[in-house]
């Protein structure tokens, strides 16, 4: 039973354009939504984070989206640089701080 | 510390064998968590430490597994009776706090069971 969902496990974008990455999850209970970024041989590194409250928290060039009637975030990165390319992990918090966290999508984006 | 470390980097043992895996955290953090890592998946939750205390083991998949944290700062994850299946990328991550929900991931330790 995944609780988090990524669908897409990779992605391809051109340089300049946007990227948009989604994740759905199951538990309405979730109070945070949170995407790290990893590159290869590294450990996740945290990037951006919304509260169940809100429906959008943007920082920069990354933005994301909460429709908790969907139960569906998106990542939004515009615009997309090649430094971007990676795996981006969306990942959920529990009720006790517990964090369930999503297989992954590849993002490559191309020069 | 700068980051959040781990060692061994890299552990291969023999099935039957037990094994434990350090993570030192960051040293103003609170809140320290493990994960076990399959190839072409995203961290599992196995357990977290406030301090030394550890109010959530439930991601624990067998009682081989065990962790401590006895002073509140490094960890350690015991494995007991080492199966092929314990085969993964295990992480460490620590945060501020409980309610911060910003981890800070350590480079993790690939434990191979042959």
């Amino acid at each position: 039973d995944q609780q988090v969902k990524q669908n897409s496990p990779s992605l391809s974008v051109q340089e300049g354009r946007i990227s948009i990455l989604n994740c759905d999850y199951t538990n309405s209970m979730f109070d945070y939504f949170l995407w790290y970024k990893k590159y290869p041989a590294e450990g996740p590194t945290f990037l951006i984070s919304i509260s169940s409250i809100k429906d959008k928290n943007e920082d920069g060039r990354f933005t994301v989206f909460l429709n908790k009637s969907a139960k569906h975030l998106s990542l939004h990165i515009v615009p997309s640089q090649p430094g971007d390319s990676a795996v981006y992990f969306c990942a959920a918090r529990g009720g006790t701080y517990k964090y369930i966290f999503g297989t992954g999508t590849r993002l490559k984006v191309l020069a | 510390g700068a980051g959040v470390s781990q060692s061994p980097r890299y552990k291969v043992t023999k099935r039957g064998q037990d094994v434990t895996l350090r993570c030192d955290p960051i040293s103003s953090h609170a809140t320290l968590y493990w994960y076990q890592q399959a190839l072409g998946q995203g961290p599992e939750f196995l357990t977290y430490f406030n301090y030394e205390a550890q109010p959530d083991k439930s991601g624990l998949p067998s009682d081989r597994f065990s962790a401590e944290r006895p002073e509140g700062s490094i960890s350690t994850l015991t494995i007991q009776r080492t199966e092929q299946r314990d085969s993964a990328m295990y992480r460490c991550a620590s945060s501020l706090d409980r309610a911060s929900n910003e981890q800070y991931f350590g480079p993790g330790t690939r434990l191979t069971v042959t």
